[in-house]
């Protein structure tokens, strides 16, 4: 089956300590995101890269880095740097051109700090 | 550049009433339009898309929405609430080839 991976579901970080959260894809979608969901604050995007070997910041992107070596696997890590990382951590594919750039999501990690 | 309102941030319906989840958009062409569903804990799941033609689009669950370009609008309904239909319902839109854009969610309470 097709879909998005993240791992862990649950993740807990103690403080001042950095933490790289997983999302693996096999839609051989072009384009990947990173959002952060916090209650009553809908999606906020961190991240996202719409190619191998580049990504651009979102709207939210101090104190967060990601990597794109391979087309599947776009991994984000929280660094110490983010003053408030306890949230839900969401990431998404999409198909870049010639699409409707419809989001299919992995299931989501939540992150705890300590 | 594109943009997206949802009016109430909560709604609540007794089991069995009409569903009716508001959804206005910006957007300088003719949009693509989407609603998706979010359960407790897990990830957004599609439930439905406007594209082009048809503009009242089925999905799943018993949902639909309907695109008005005079109204920019594409709300969701649902003729008959289920319990299992409390959730948090995100609009989204999207102009050919550039990014989406999510509105800040409605989370939906379905009264017994």
């Amino acid at each position: 089956d097709g879909g998005i991976t993240q791992s862990p579901k649950y993740l807990f970080r103690k403080e001042g300590q950095n933490v790289t959260l997983s999302c693996e894809q096999n839609l051989n979608h072009d384009a990947m995101y990173w959002y952060r969901q916090d209650p009553g604050q809908g999606l906020r995007l961190i991240y996202y890269s719409q190619i191998v070997n580049d990504f651009q910041k979102g709207d939210i992107a101090e104190g967060y880095s990601v990597s794109r070596e391979k087309k599947e696997s776009f991994p984000l890590t929280v660094t110490s740097a983010q003053k408030n990382p306890t949230a839900f951590y969401l990431c998404a594919s999409s198909i870049v051109r010639g699409g409707t750039y419809e989001q299919f999501f992995g299931p989501g990690t939540r992150l705890t700090v300590l | 550049a594109q943009s997206v309102t949802q009016l109430g941030s909560h709604v609540s319906v007794s089991e069995g009433a009409l569903v009716l989840l508001r959804c206005n958009y910006s957007s300088s062409v003719p949009p693509y339009l989407f609603w998706y569903v979010q359960y407790p804990n897990q990830g957004l799941q599609l439930l439905l898309k406007y594209t082009t033609g048809a503009t009242l689009v089925k999905g799943i669950n018993g949902f639909e929405a309907e695109f008005k370009k005079s109204e920019t609008s594409f709300h969701l309904t649902k003729p008959s609430a289920h319990m299992s239909d409390a959730a948090e319902y995100f609009c989204a839109v999207s102009e050919p080839n550039d990014k989406i854009i999510f509105g800040k969610g409605t989370r939906l309470h379905i009264l017994p």
